[in-house]
Protein backbone atom coordinates (compact mmCIF):
# COMPACT_ATOMS: atom_id res chain seq x y z
CA UNK A 1 0.00 0.00 0.00
CA UNK A 2 1.06 3.42 -0.67
CA UNK A 3 -0.55 4.85 1.95
CA UNK A 4 -1.35 8.52 1.32
CA UNK A 5 0.67 10.02 -1.70
CA UNK A 6 1.28 13.86 -2.52
CA UNK A 7 3.09 15.19 -5.48
CA UNK A 8 5.40 17.47 -5.89
CA UNK A 9 7.38 16.92 -3.27
CA UNK A 10 9.34 20.33 -4.29
CA UNK A 11 7.86 23.51 -5.90
CA UNK A 12 9.16 26.68 -6.49
CA UNK A 13 6.88 29.50 -7.83
CA UNK A 14 7.03 32.71 -8.67
CA UNK A 15 4.45 35.38 -6.74
CA UNK A 16 1.27 35.35 -9.01
CA UNK A 17 1.81 31.64 -10.19
CA UNK A 18 -0.51 29.43 -9.53
CA UNK A 19 -0.25 25.66 -9.09
CA UNK A 20 -1.92 22.53 -7.91
CA UNK A 21 -1.28 20.11 -4.80
CA UNK A 22 -2.00 16.64 -5.70
CA UNK A 23 -3.26 14.18 -2.89
CA UNK A 24 -4.41 10.53 -3.47
CA UNK A 25 -5.36 7.85 -0.93
CA UNK A 26 -5.28 4.38 -1.15
CA UNK A 27 -6.40 3.16 2.38
CA UNK A 28 -10.68 3.85 1.78
CA UNK A 29 -10.82 7.16 4.24
CA UNK A 30 -13.80 8.99 4.01
CA UNK A 31 -12.27 11.93 5.19
CA UNK A 32 -9.39 14.21 3.91
CA UNK A 33 -7.50 16.94 4.54
CA UNK A 34 -4.56 19.92 3.65
CA UNK A 35 -2.60 21.37 6.22
CA UNK A 36 0.40 23.70 5.90
CA UNK A 37 3.16 24.06 8.81
CA UNK A 38 5.17 26.78 9.07
CA UNK A 39 7.84 27.40 12.07
CA UNK A 40 6.44 27.61 15.55
CA UNK A 41 3.05 27.60 14.31
CA UNK A 42 2.55 23.79 14.36
CA UNK A 43 -0.46 22.10 11.65
CA UNK A 44 -2.74 24.50 10.25
CA UNK A 45 -5.56 23.34 8.79
CA UNK A 46 -6.71 24.57 5.24
CA UNK A 47 -9.25 22.73 3.95
CA UNK A 48 -10.81 19.56 4.53
CA UNK A 49 -13.49 16.40 2.79
CA UNK A 50 -15.60 15.06 5.40
CA UNK A 51 -16.79 12.37 2.50
CA UNK A 52 -16.92 12.59 -0.98
CA UNK A 53 -18.49 15.62 -2.52
CA UNK A 54 -18.11 17.72 0.59
CA UNK A 55 -15.50 20.29 1.35
CA UNK A 56 -15.27 22.84 4.10
CA UNK A 57 -12.75 26.01 5.09
CA UNK A 58 -10.51 24.85 7.90
CA UNK A 59 -8.69 28.07 10.08
CA UNK A 60 -6.53 29.22 7.29
CA UNK A 61 -8.55 28.73 3.41
CA UNK A 62 -7.53 32.43 2.60
CA UNK A 63 -5.81 32.24 -0.92
CA UNK A 64 -6.54 28.53 -1.38
CA UNK A 65 -9.10 26.32 -3.11
CA UNK A 66 -9.96 22.42 -2.77
CA UNK A 67 -11.12 19.29 -5.17
CA UNK A 68 -12.20 16.33 -4.03
CA UNK A 69 -12.05 14.47 -7.49
CA UNK A 70 -13.34 11.43 -5.95
CA UNK A 71 -13.04 9.51 -2.33
CA UNK A 72 -9.37 9.03 -3.26
CA UNK A 73 -8.02 12.53 -4.44
CA UNK A 74 -7.93 15.88 -3.06
CA UNK A 75 -6.23 18.48 -4.40
CA UNK A 76 -5.23 21.62 -3.40
CA UNK A 77 -4.96 25.01 -5.69
CA UNK A 78 -3.19 28.43 -5.32
CA UNK A 79 -4.52 30.63 -7.99
CA UNK A 80 -2.16 33.32 -7.44
CA UNK A 81 0.61 32.38 -5.34
CA UNK A 82 2.19 34.77 -2.75
CA UNK A 83 5.35 34.57 -0.85
CA UNK A 84 3.22 34.15 2.90
CA UNK A 85 2.19 30.73 1.10
CA UNK A 86 5.78 29.40 1.50
CA UNK A 87 5.15 26.50 3.39
CA UNK A 88 5.52 22.62 4.07
CA UNK A 89 1.62 21.24 3.09
CA UNK A 90 0.43 18.09 4.29
CA UNK A 91 -2.13 16.02 3.04
CA UNK A 92 -3.79 13.57 5.77
CA UNK A 93 -7.04 10.91 5.46
CA UNK A 94 -8.63 9.50 7.85
CA UNK A 95 -11.55 7.07 8.88
CA UNK A 96 -14.20 7.20 10.85
CA UNK A 97 -12.95 8.72 14.59
CA UNK A 98 -9.68 6.76 13.59
CA UNK A 99 -6.22 8.41 13.78
CA UNK A 100 -4.84 10.60 10.74
CA UNK A 101 -2.51 9.55 8.57
CA UNK A 102 -0.39 12.00 7.00
CA UNK A 103 1.37 11.97 3.10
CA UNK A 104 5.56 12.65 3.50
CA UNK A 105 4.60 16.49 2.69
CA UNK A 106 4.83 19.13 -0.15
CA UNK A 107 7.22 22.06 0.66
CA UNK A 108 6.44 25.15 -1.41
CA UNK A 109 8.79 27.93 -1.75
CA UNK A 110 7.14 31.32 -3.60
CA UNK A 111 9.63 33.95 -4.36
CA UNK B 1 -12.62 28.29 19.75
CA UNK B 2 -11.61 24.82 20.42
CA UNK B 3 -7.94 24.64 21.64
CA UNK B 4 -5.26 22.48 22.40
CA UNK B 5 -1.71 23.70 24.22
CA UNK B 6 1.36 22.18 25.08
CA UNK B 7 4.75 23.70 26.36
CA UNK B 8 6.92 24.29 23.36
CA UNK B 9 10.12 23.80 24.87
CA UNK B 10 12.84 22.26 24.35
CA UNK B 11 12.49 19.87 26.88
CA UNK B 12 15.88 18.46 27.54
CA UNK B 13 16.53 14.62 29.14
CA UNK B 14 19.56 12.60 29.71
CA UNK B 15 19.90 9.50 27.99
CA UNK B 16 17.82 6.62 30.11
CA UNK B 17 15.29 9.08 31.87
CA UNK B 18 11.59 9.68 31.42
CA UNK B 19 10.20 12.05 29.40
CA UNK B 20 7.30 13.46 30.18
CA UNK B 21 5.29 15.32 27.81
CA UNK B 22 2.15 17.38 28.64
CA UNK B 23 -0.84 18.57 26.88
CA UNK B 24 -4.32 20.87 27.94
CA UNK B 25 -7.24 21.13 26.44
CA UNK B 26 -10.18 23.30 26.26
CA UNK B 27 -13.27 21.25 24.65
CA UNK B 28 -14.91 19.01 27.60
CA UNK B 29 -16.35 17.12 24.94
CA UNK B 30 -13.48 15.87 23.24
CA UNK B 31 -13.92 11.89 22.99
CA UNK B 32 -10.23 10.81 21.89
CA UNK B 33 -6.46 11.92 21.80
CA UNK B 34 -3.25 11.13 19.91
CA UNK B 35 -0.05 11.76 20.27
CA UNK B 36 2.13 12.13 17.10
CA UNK B 37 6.21 12.17 16.61
CA UNK B 38 7.46 14.69 13.61
CA UNK B 39 11.17 14.01 13.17
CA UNK B 40 13.20 17.10 11.42
CA UNK B 41 11.46 17.37 7.57
CA UNK B 42 9.24 14.32 7.90
CA UNK B 43 5.60 14.16 8.38
CA UNK B 44 3.86 13.52 11.77
CA UNK B 45 3.45 9.82 12.34
CA UNK B 46 1.08 8.22 15.56
CA UNK B 47 2.80 7.07 18.12
CA UNK B 48 -0.26 6.13 20.46
CA UNK B 49 -4.30 7.00 21.39
CA UNK B 50 -6.11 6.68 24.33
CA UNK B 51 -9.89 6.97 24.79
CA UNK B 52 -10.67 6.61 28.21
CA UNK B 53 -9.35 7.68 31.65
CA UNK B 54 -6.20 6.07 32.83
CA UNK B 55 -2.75 4.94 31.73
CA UNK B 56 -2.23 3.17 28.68
CA UNK B 57 0.98 1.34 27.47
CA UNK B 58 2.96 0.27 24.80
CA UNK B 59 6.66 -0.41 25.01
CA UNK B 60 8.38 2.49 26.77
CA UNK B 61 5.51 4.84 25.32
CA UNK B 62 2.37 5.52 28.81
CA UNK B 63 -0.33 7.96 27.69
CA UNK B 64 -2.06 9.25 30.66
CA UNK B 65 -5.72 10.57 30.58
CA UNK B 66 -7.81 13.20 32.97
CA UNK B 67 -10.72 14.23 31.56
CA UNK B 68 -12.18 15.30 34.54
CA UNK B 69 -8.89 17.98 34.64
CA UNK B 70 -8.41 17.93 30.56
CA UNK B 71 -5.07 16.93 30.40
CA UNK B 72 -3.38 14.24 29.04
CA UNK B 73 0.33 13.11 28.84
CA UNK B 74 2.91 11.05 27.34
CA UNK B 75 5.70 9.43 29.20
CA UNK B 76 8.55 8.50 27.52
CA UNK B 77 10.81 5.47 29.57
CA UNK B 78 14.53 5.07 29.01
CA UNK B 79 14.90 8.17 26.79
CA UNK B 80 16.87 7.23 23.63
CA UNK B 81 18.78 10.04 21.60
CA UNK B 82 16.16 8.64 18.23
CA UNK B 83 13.37 10.14 20.38
CA UNK B 84 14.85 13.34 20.14
CA UNK B 85 11.85 14.79 17.69
CA UNK B 86 8.67 17.06 18.32
CA UNK B 87 5.85 15.24 19.87
CA UNK B 88 2.19 16.49 18.69
CA UNK B 89 -1.21 16.33 20.49
CA UNK B 90 -4.37 15.90 19.17
CA UNK B 91 -7.55 16.09 20.11
CA UNK B 92 -10.86 14.59 18.87
CA UNK B 93 -14.42 16.40 19.86
CA UNK B 94 -16.45 14.38 17.24
CA UNK B 95 -17.76 15.38 14.03
CA UNK B 96 -14.87 18.23 13.77
CA UNK B 97 -11.45 17.89 12.50
CA UNK B 98 -8.62 16.66 14.75
CA UNK B 99 -7.06 20.05 16.82
CA UNK B 100 -3.35 19.49 17.02
CA UNK B 101 -1.25 21.54 19.59
CA UNK B 102 1.89 23.38 18.06
CA UNK B 103 3.78 20.85 19.85
CA UNK B 104 7.11 20.15 22.24
CA UNK B 105 10.11 19.96 21.19
CA UNK B 106 12.03 17.03 22.69
CA UNK B 107 15.89 16.67 22.93
CA UNK B 108 17.64 13.14 24.74
CA UNK B 109 20.99 14.38 25.55
CA UNK B 110 23.69 11.04 25.30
Amino acid sequence: NAGVTQTPKFQVLKTGQSMTLQCAQDMNHNSMYWYRQDPGMGLRLIYYSASEGTTDKGEVPNGYNVSRLNKREFSLRLESAAPSQTSVYFCAGRQGGRELFFGEGSRLTVL
Amino acid sequence: QKEVEQNSGPLSVPEGAIASLNCTYSDRGSQSFFWYRQYSGKSPELIMFIYSNGDKEDGRFTAQLNKASQYVSLLIRDSQPSDSATYLCAVDSGNTPLVFGKGTRLSVIA
